[in-house]
């Protein structure tokens, strides 16, 4: 079936260097994707979406990039901080029933080394 | 305050018993969602409304009953809870298709 996968579960980094969260995808139709942040005991919370007619965007110190040849979705976090650990989820919007739905990864834990 | 809330956050209820998430949000965003989250899992889609008196199951949605009377509720019943059952629940809106989904701060729920 469709579905939305991460290629690593966990990932550490030092403060400081750059981190990069990998996705992959399946449903060729998803024209929308999003990147999530989720800390312990909290909701996801947004930190950059991209839609499918885009290759490449920019947040603040964040950047999602979409290769829809072989349907990979990452996150590059520039200059990781102790704060940017957490769980990071990616999401792709696709049509289902009535209406269209986000499907989520399993999720990979950024830990930020001292 | 605006936003999107959840209650309760903990709720701990026997096998069989029916126990019902309420989800609600001020920006009468036109969709909603839950989810349910475990351990190597992630979120997992269980029901989700375009409108008011429109829903459509998820992933998961056995076992769960969901109904949209008005737009800013979102109520999800567990008609006769299980041990299974026991997970972290979220609730999230958006106001159209494409956009950012946000999300509430979750209900522990541990079925006994």
């Amino acid at each position: 079936g469709e579905s939305v996968g991460l290629h690593l579960p966990t990932l550490s980094v030092q403060e400081g260097d750059n981190s990069i969260i990998n996705c992959a995808y399946s449903n060729s139709a998803s024209d929308y994707f999003i990147w999530y942040k989720q800390e312990s005991g909290k909701g996801p919370q947004f930190i950059i979406d991209i839609r499918s007619n885009m290759d490449k965007r920019q947040g603040q110190r964040v950047t999602v990039l979409l290769n829809k040849t072989v349907k990979h979705l990452s996150l590059q976090i520039a200059a990781t901080q102790p704060g940017d650990s957490a769980v990071y989820f990616c999401a792709e919007n696709s049509k289902s029933g009535s209406a269209r739905q986000l499907t989520f990864g399993s999720g990979t834990q950024l830990t930020v080394l001292p | 305050d605006a936003g999107i809330t959840q209650s309760p956050r903990y709720k701990i209820t026997e096998t069989g018993r029916q126990v019902t998430l309420m989800c609600h949000q001020t920006w009468s965003h036109s969709y909603m969602f839950w989810y349910r989250q475990d351990l190597g899992h992630g979120l997992r889609l269980i029901y989700y409304s375009a409108a008011a008196d429109i829903t459509d199951k998820g992933e998961v949605p056995d076992g769960y009953v969901v109904s949209r009377s008005k737009t800013e509720n979102f109520p999800l019943t567990l008609e006769s809870a299980t041990r299974s059952q026991t997970s972290v629940y979220f609730c999230a809106s958006r106001g159209q298709a494409n956009t950012e989904a946000f999300f509430g701060q979750g209900t522990r729920l541990t079925v006994v």
